[in-house]
């Protein structure tokens, strides 16, 4: 099993341009969420998901879409990047919200 | 929202050193994780406490959670250069909120 993967590993916008990070499991979890990290803050929660089709909003979801149409695809889009958004993106799935969070390798994004 | 701060925020240590990483909150969790994170990867779970004053050895590592379920604390005895990494505290709500708190984290550096 891959577990949770993540692409890209690596990414540069331009303020203004827009992107969707991909998220996929392989663990058949109904609970998929997106994280931000940044220095001395923890993991901030962007958006998350209780199964396919169902959404919902976390602690910072301003800049930020997502949508789940398949239980294995989590994708999370910058409508319009700010360098604001500059930051390590987390993808995670679990059994749920409060179980073991099995997280992907991250993207690091650049927002100039 | 139940706040979770982790004390200290950074701690370098020598090799051979015992240290204590401390998780603490105002609001009571169900249950506590904790993870460790390496430079480039995403966390991945080290251990997690259910029951008020329970105590779980993995190794050299010693997890703790309070009588209260407030807060918890994990010890590391005599330290490695492998220990190095970044720990997070995360906490399952008591109450309605299906999602974890997750704490600002600890960066520990073991020097050999």
């Amino acid at each position: 099993n891959a577990g949770v993967t993540q692409t890209p590993k690596f990414q540069v916008l331009k303020t203004g341009q827009s992107m969707t990070l991909q998220c996929a499991q392989d663990m058949n979890h109904e609970y998929m969420s997106w994280y931000r990290q940044d220095p001395g803050m923890g993991l901030r929660l962007i958006h998350y998901s209780v199964g396919a089709g169902i959404t919902d909003q976390g602690e910072v979801p301003n800049g930020y879409n997502v949508s789940r149409s398949t239980t294995e695809d989590f994708p999370l889009r910058l409508l319009s990047a700010a360098p604001s958004q500059t930051s390590v993106y987390f993808c995670a799935s679990s059994l749920t919200g409060y179980n073991e969070q099995f997280f992907g390798p991250g993207t690091r994004l650049t927002v100039l | 929202t139940q706040l979770l701060e982790q004390s200290p925020q950074f701690l370098s240590i020598q090799e051979g050193e015992n240290l204590t990483v401390y998780c603490n909150s105002s609001s009571v969790f169900s249950s506590l994780q904790w993870y460790r994170q390496e430079p480039g990867e995403g966390p991945v779970l080290l251990v997690t406490v259910v029951t008020g004053g329970e105590v779980k050895k993995l190794k050299r590592l010693t997890f703790q959670f309070g009588d209260a379920r407030k807060d918890s604390s994990l010890h590391i005895t005599a330290a490695q250069p492998g220990d190095t990494g970044l720990y997070l505290c995360a906490g399952a709500p008591s109450g309605s909120a299906r999602q974890l708190t997750f704490g600002s984290g600890t960066q520990l550096t073991v020097l050999p």
